[in-house]
């Protein structure tokens, strides 16, 4: 059984550029929740995807924006990139029942962010 | 709303001393309370959980009580080791309804041989 992987490792942009990060969620896994974690600090969550629709959101502004695919695999994008967006990026994959239920998530290794 | 307040770190304990990092929490309805641990470079892993109240979650040593009337859920271990230096977070989910998981800053161990 394959975990969940995150791609890329490691990123590095400047100021105003976007960027897509991408994950796959573990097998039999067909929701993905995303989390910001900044230096320091626990991760907080941006949002979460069930069956390819958004069901959830935390408090991060319009230009952090997500897919999820038929094959429950995701992407994170974020447009005009800010200093402050510099960060671990963590992606964690569960299995629902349906979009209320809550079951265990299994996280990825993360892609780390740095913004110039 | 709901939050999680943990013991800030940095806590460095020399081999098999024993280990508390304390967790309190504050929830709207009825949470299940986790413990997570990042190793250097990593992600998170669930180290134990527990979802009721007086449920004692367990894993690898580490042992966290869920006390409903102190609305806490500390971490416990009774001889760490060089191996258990990572950073340990707090975290609670409302098992009934969407919320994410919801978590604490973290606190680094350091442990010395």
């Amino acid at each position: 059984e394959t975990g969940v992987t995150q791609s890329p490792t490691h990123l590095i942009k400047t100021r105003g550029q976007q960027v897509t990060l991408r994950c796959s969620s573990q097998s039999g896994h067909n929701t993905v929740s995303w989390y910001q974690q900044a230096l320091g600090q626990g991760p907080q969550f941006i949002f979460q995807y069930y069956r390819e629709e958004e069901n959830g959101r935390g408090n991060f502004p319009p230009r952090f924006s997500g897919l999820q695919f038929p094959n429950y695999s995701s992407e994170l994008n974020v447009n005009a990139l800010e200093l402050d967006d510099s960060a671990l990026y963590l992606c964690a994959s569960s299995s629902r029942r349906d979009r209320s239920s809550y079951n265990e998530q299994f996280f990825g290794p993360g892609t780390r962010l740095t913004v110039l | 709303g709901n939050s999680v307040t943990q013991m800030e770190g940095p806590v460095t304990l020399s081999e098999e001393a024993f280990l508390t990092i304390n967790c309190t929490y504050t929830a709207t309805g009825y949470p299940s309370l986790f413990w997570y641990v990042q190793y250097p470079g990593e992600g998170l892993q669930l180290l134990l959980k527990a979802t009721k109240a007086d449920d004692k979650g367990s894993n690898k040593g580490f042992e966290a009580t869920y006390r409903k009337e102190t609305t806490s859920f500390h971490l416990e271990k009774g001889s760490v080791q060089v191996s258990d230096s990572a950073v340990y977070f707090c975290a609670l989910t409302i098992s009934s309804g969407n919320t994410p998981l919801v978590f604490g800053k973290g606190t680094r161990l350091s442990v010395i041989a």
